[in-house]
């Protein structure tokens, strides 16, 4: 079972619409959770932190995260085609400085 | 401000080559990092630094060595490549210590090994 596991997709959300991106992780011990996004052929960037249960917001971005479930989600709203990309969770459980990074869900806005 | 640069941007080897991916922060971070990135298995770590003069191995370390020359350049070798070592690969580095996490990539390199 892998450590930390998103549906690889491709996704694909009409523009304007809600993008929801889940993710899911087997260490209970976890402590920290991020979300990068990657568009094809460059590196990845930090978009958004989570570290407490519950709802964190910044602008178009709400990273969510339940702790009891082992779930964290992104969701994207008034999605835009620049919004295009693979997003890739990653989960770190503390006491290292090591990340553990998800497969990555292909994210498509439909115009 | 040129953040994480790493050198070459694409290198084409034949098996049993040897090479070094050159990577450079210039943003006085204390960790430094190499990770591969392949089709469906998202990216793993390779070789870590956690500060200047230290290493560890990661997820995948076989076949790889790492050298963290200061604080600015940690390299990546390869020293007989095989083609199960065709990736793009990514250097990045953080702060360290409770910023571990929030990792700063360079452009990557595209390897392929034939």
């Amino acid at each position: 079972q892998k450590e930390v596991e998103q549906n690889s997709g491709p996704l694909s959300v009409p523009e304007g619409a809600i993008a929801s991106l889940n993710c899911t992780y087997s260490d209970r011990v976890s402590q920290s959770f991020f979300w990068y996004r990657q568009y094809s052929g460059k590196s990845p960037e930090l978009i958004m932190s989570i570290y407490s249960n519950g709802d964190k917001e910044d602008g178009r971005f709400t990273a969510q995260l339940n702790k009891a479930s082992q779930y964290v989600s992104l969701l994207i709203r008034d999605s835009q085609p620049s919004d295009s990309a693979t997003y890739l969770c990653a989960v770190n459980n503390g006491g290292n400085e090591k990340l553990t990074f998800g497969t990555g869900t292909r994210l498509t806005i439909i115009p | 401000n040129a953040g994480v640069t790493q050198t070459p941007k694409f290198q084409v080897l034949k098996t049993g080559q040897s090479m070094t991916l050159q990577c450079a922060q210039d943003m006085n971070h204390n960790s430094m990092y190499w990770y591969r990135q392949d089709p469906g298995m998202g990216l793993r770590l390779i070789y870590y630094s956690a500060s200047e003069g230290t290493t560890d191995k990661g997820e995948v370390p076989n076949g790889y060595n790492v050298s963290r020359l200061n604080k600015r350049e940690f390299s990546l070798r390869l020293e007989s490549a095989a083609p199960s070592q065709t990736s793009v690969y990514f250097c990045a580095s953080s702060v360290g210590g409770v910023q571990a996490e929030k990792l700063f990539f360079g452009s990557g390199t595209q390897l392929s090994v034939l």
